[in-house]
């Protein structure tokens, strides 16, 4: 079965930081990779997705992502953050057959001014 | 971007009734859908899908005949609480999957029903 690891629960910054988060996945077979944001209040935002080709994708907001295969990971990184990036962070996994997604535990992310 | 919807965002209800909460891709077509649960602080866990014109899978562990599942149209899936007890309060979210780029989907989330059972 498909399960996605959060190394980091919570992690706490101070701005102008750098920030990456781990995401590791078991899955033998192709999958599609996404990073989730949720907002205090609101529902979950799409920061970034990979499907296929370069495994250095960029997203919204000044985050990137690497997918590196043979670590079977998708960590994301955001070199500078901002007060307004505490939220929680989801990775999430689609394996390539199927349509459903299976979620990360999260990480809570506080930035302090 | 496509958009889904969930009706009513929040609902509170007594113990042992049934509530009702609806998902619509109002742009779009879906022949699956996805119903998730997240409880305060936690991941979305995946529940079941919904598939228009048959049956809902269920993922393990969750109560089929607690969570009734009905994909009425391509754009509407419900999910319907049954006797509704205070440790089903949670947030419930659904998702429809929409094509993004060659054979690859890309998930769109509805905003979310918080049930408050009291």
């Amino acid at each position: 079965a498909q399960s996605v690891s959060q190394h980091n629960h919570h992690v706490i910054l101070s701005e102008a930081a750098s920030l990456e988060l781990g995401c590791n996945y078991s899955y033998g077979g192709t999958v599609n990779l996404f990073w989730y944001v949720q907002y205090p209040g609101q529902h979950l935002q799409l920061l970034l997705k990979y499907f296929s080709g370069d495994p250095l994708v960029k997203g919204i907001k000044g985050f990137e992502a690497e997918f590196i295969k043979s670590k079977f990971s998708f960590n994301l990184r955001k070199p500078s953050v901002q007060w307004s990036d505490t939220a929680e962070y989801f990775c999430a996994v689609m394996s390539y057959n199927t349509d459903k997604l299976i979620f990360g535990t999260g990480t809570r992310l506080q930035v302090f001014p | 971007g496509a958009v889904v919807s969930q009706h009513p965002s929040w609902v509170i209800c007594k113990s042992g009734t049934s509530v009702k909460i609806e998902c619509r891709s109002l742009d779009f077509q879906a022949t699956t859908m996805f119903w998730y649960r997240q409880f305060p602080k936690q991941s979305l866990m995946l529940m079941a899908t919904s598939n228009e014109g048959s049956k809902a899978t269920y993922e393990q562990g969750v109560e089929k005949d607690k969570f009734l599942i009905n994909h009425a149209s391509l754009t509407l899936s419900t999910l319907t609480v049954t006797s509704a007890h205070p440790e089903d309060s949670s947030f419930y979210i659904c998702s429809a999957p929409r094509k993004a780029s060659g054979m690859n989907n890309e998930q769109f989330f509805g905003p979310g029903t918080r049930l408050t059972v009291l």
